[in-house]
């Protein structure tokens, strides 16, 4: 069974870092596309970023290019996301997911991000 | 870039009816289209893969049609469980980016 689980999220003043992690397993972890994507309280989903499988290159939505790093520790079966320069507007749930060729089967739970003075 | 529009943003239904929600792209898309249904407090739960494709454990109420720019999902006889929000996504293939259609929600008439 696929399990995905986020943790990491909490309360970060403007201009803070902070680093999501997501435990994975019940899959080839190594070879797997993962990606983050968060929800505003109340709002649609968004894309934040993904890593390919294999040769490891990422990708970031706009919104977030030269603030956040994703990368991945293959021994831990560990995805991370690290978030600095943090926003107002990055307060979301941030999940963890797997994608699979054109979409996303597995979801973690998702861990609450505040970005609040 | 492309952009997702869902249509409509809410569809009020009873138990029992048919609801189409429709979800168009700004270019092709191809067949690469993807349908998610949300419940409240939950993430999001994989419905349908390229365009027609029931994911894993998908009841045969849930289809979608549609390639290029318009596609449709349909779900035949609504269910009380059914009664949520349901987004659309695709994937770019260069740069790699997924992009989410800004939702449609089914509630209860």
């Amino acid at each position: 069974e696929v399990q995905l689980v986020e943790s990491g999220g909490g309360l970060v003043q403007p201009g803070g870092s902070l680093r999501l992690s997501c435990a994975a397993s019940g899959f080839t972890f190594s070879s797997s596309v993962m990606t983050w994507v968060r929800q505003a309280p109340g709002k649609g989903l968004e894309w934040v970023s993904g890593l390919s499988g294999s040769i490891d290159s990422a990708f970031y939505a706009d919104s977030v290019k030269g603030r956040f790093t994703i990368s991945r520790d293959i021994s831990k079966t560990t995805l991370y996301l690290q978030m600095n320069s943090l926003r107002a507007e990055d307060t979301a749930i941030y999940y963890c997911a797997r994608w699979l060729v054109t979409a996303i089967p597995h979801w973690g739970q998702g861990t609450l991000v505040t970005v609040s003075s | 870039e492309i952009v997702l529009t869902q249509s409509p943003a809410t569809l009020s239904l009873s138990p029992g009816e048919r609801a189409t929600l429709s979800c168009r792209a700004s270019q092709s898309v191809s067949s690469y289209l993807a349908w998610y249904q949300q419940k409240p407090g939950q993430a999001p739960r994989l419905l349908i893969y390229d365009a027609s494709n029931r994911a894993a454990g998908i009841p045969a109420r849930f289809s979608g049609s549609g390639s290029g720019t318009d596609f449709t999902l349909t779900i035949s006889s609504l269910e009380p469980e059914d009664f949520a929000v349901y987004y659309c996504q695709q994937r770019s293939n260069w740069p790699l980016a997924l992009t989410f259609g800004g939702g449609t929600k089914v509630e209860i008439k």
